[in-house]
């Protein structure tokens, strides 16, 4: 597709369960983002991966946070054992990797967590 | 540790006013700063970016932005707003780019006729 794609776009799950996000970037971004959007917050960084170097992971809240890439591409974030102060907009960027390059965001995933 | 805000959370303007979004940083050495627009059930798309040279940045949509050293600010302008333009706005800083960006709360623009 032209743009992010993010899967699903509305997730509602049960607080213990285990989630998993998915993000398609744009083709030929080698760069790719997760944020958190909570309500009344901004954005707040959660991972980093650039091309292959070993992602940036120092914004992941707790160790049930994990991302992964696969081929370059594809991106899952994945919440172990949910709580509700998870409940959030997950949203994913990509871009070139390039000083200026622009991120282009997906619409989200908002996820809550009952 | 860089930090953004943003101090007005919600902004209303007549159609057809001026408007000014206030954006303040803190930031250890230059920064790199954006502007991002919201609007209901969207993505975030960038509307400008400072990241060096000429102070005065423009955007899409009509908007500006100034980038102030001296005040540690990087307001976001535009002469007349439209309907159009109701939506939430974020103001960004990063090291270098894109890459673990922080963002302010946004200031949420309410267009009245």
């Amino acid at each position: 597709g032209a743009g992010v794609s993010q899967s699903p776009s509305n997730k509602v799950t049960e607080k213990g369960k285990d989630v998993e996000l998915r993000c398609d970037p744009i083709s030929g971004h080698t760069a790719l983002y997760w944020y958190r959007q909570s309500l009344g917050q901004g954005l707040e960084f959660l991972i980093y991966f650039q091309g292959n170097s070993a992602p940036d992971k120092s914004g992941l809240p707790s160790d049930r946070f994990s991302a992964e890439r696969t081929g370059g591409s594809v991106s899952t974030l994945t919440i172990q054992r949910t709580q509700q102060e998870d409940s959030a907009v997950y949203l994913c960027a990509s871009s070139f990797e390039r000083v200026g390059a622009e991120a282009f965001f997906g619409q989200g995933t908002r996820l809550t967590v009952v | 540790a860089q930090s953004v805000t943003q101090p007005d959370i919600h902004i209303t303007v007549s159609e057809g006013a001026s408007l000014e979004l206030r954006c303040n940083y803190s930031y250890g050495a230059t920064p790199y700063l954006f502007w991002y627009v919201q609007s209901p059930g969207q993505g975030l798309q960038l509307l400008l970016k400072y990241f060096s040279g000429d102070t005065l940045v423009q955007g899409i949509k009509g908007f500006e932005a100034e980038f102030k050293r001296s005040q540690s600010s990087f307001n976001l302008r535009k002469p007349s707003v439209h309907w159009s333009d109701a939506a939430e706005y974020f103001c960004a800083v990063g090291p270098f780019g894109n890459e673990k960006l922080t963002f302010g709360t946004g200031t949420r623009l309410t267009i009245i006729p």
